[in-house]
C-alpha cells in the first residue's frame, strides 16, 4: 500500500461546485502540504500544516481552503471551482527528523478538471 | 529564496552516463541541495542531496562545485525508467518557515 494515499485519482466538476480532495498518510509524519502542478509551471505550493493545530497558506492559497482532521489526514477544498483550477494536485509529508535535512514523500496526485 | 537555474531538456542514450546541471549562485552556507524527479503519471520522489562533499547512494551521484554555486546530478547509466524531470532545490537547514520550492526543472529524455 503507498505511504500518501490521494483520492480520488481524477475528478471533473462544473464551475461553482464544491470539490474536496482528500490525503491520508501512514508514515506517521507531522508535517503535509498541498501542491498544484501545471503543464510547464513545476510545483507551486498551496497550503502547508506542519502539526494538526497549524495550517499555513503557501505561494498560492486564494480559492483554497484544508483541514487538518488528524496527524493522518489533510484534505484540500475548492469552495467554488473555477476552470483556472484545473490542474494535478499532489500531497505530500515530511519529517524534520534530527539531521536537519528533510525529505518530501509524494502522492500520486488527483488530475482535477473544472468545466 | 535562493534560486536555481537548470536547463529545460537534456538528452541522453540508454546505458551512458547523464549530467544534469544546476545553477545556484545565490546559495547560502545552510542550504541544502536537494534533488527530486518525477516520473509519468506519478509524484515527485527524492533522489539525492549534499551540502558539501560529493554523495553517493544507490540511485545517482551528486557533485557540488566548490564554491557551491553549482552542482550536478550524475546518471552513471542511464536506463529508460530514467526517463523523469529532475527538480534541483535548495533547502534551508534553519528556520521555522519551510518551504520546498519546485521550479520547472529538467525534461531528461533517455533514447533506446
Amino acid at each position: 500500500d503507498a505511504d500518501v494515499t490521494q483520492t480520488p485519482r481524477n475528478r471533473i466538476t462544473k464551475t461553482g461546485k464544491r470539490i474536496m480532495l482528500e490525503c491520508s498518510q501512514t508514515k506517521g509524519h507531522d508535517r503535509m502540504y498541498w501542491y498544484r502542478q501545471d503543464p510547464g509551471l513545476g510545483l507551486r505550493l498551496i497550503y502547508y500544516s506542519f502539526d494538526v493545530k497549524d495550517i499555513n497558506k503557501g505561494e498560492i492559497s486564494d480559492g483554497y481552503s484544508v483541514s487538518r482532521q488528524a496527524q493522518a489526514k489533510f484534505s484540500l477544498s475548492l469552495e467554488s471551482a473555477i476552470p483556472n483550477q484545473t490542474a494535478l494536485y499532489f500531497c505530500a509529508t515530511s519529517d524534520p527528523g534530527s539531521s536537519g535535512v528533510e525529505k518530501l514523500f509524494f502522492g500520486s496526485g488527483t488530475q482535477l478538471s473544472v468545466l | 529564496d535562493a534560486k536555481t537555474t537548470q536547463p529545460n531538456s537534456m538528452e541522453s542514450n540508454e546505458e551512458e552516463p547523464v549530467h544534469l546541471p544546476c545553477n545556484h549562485s545565490t546559495i547560502s552556507g545552510t542550504d541544502y541541495i536537494h534533488w527530486y524527479r518525477q516520473l509519468p503519471s506519478q509524484g515527485p520522489e527524492y533522489v539525492i542531496h549534499g551540502l558539501t562533499s560529493n554523495v553517493n547512494n544507490r540511485m545517482a551521484s551528486l557533485a557540488i562545485a566548490e564554491d557551491r554555486k553549482s552542482s550536478t546530478l550524475i546518471l552513471h547509466r542511464a536506463t529508460l525508467r530514467d526517463a523523469a524531470v529532475y527538480y534541483c532545490i535548495l533547502r534551508n537547514s534553519g528556520g521555522s518557515n519551510y518551504k520546498l520550492t519546485f521550479g520547472k526543472g529538467t525534461l531528461l529524455t533517455v533514447n533506446p
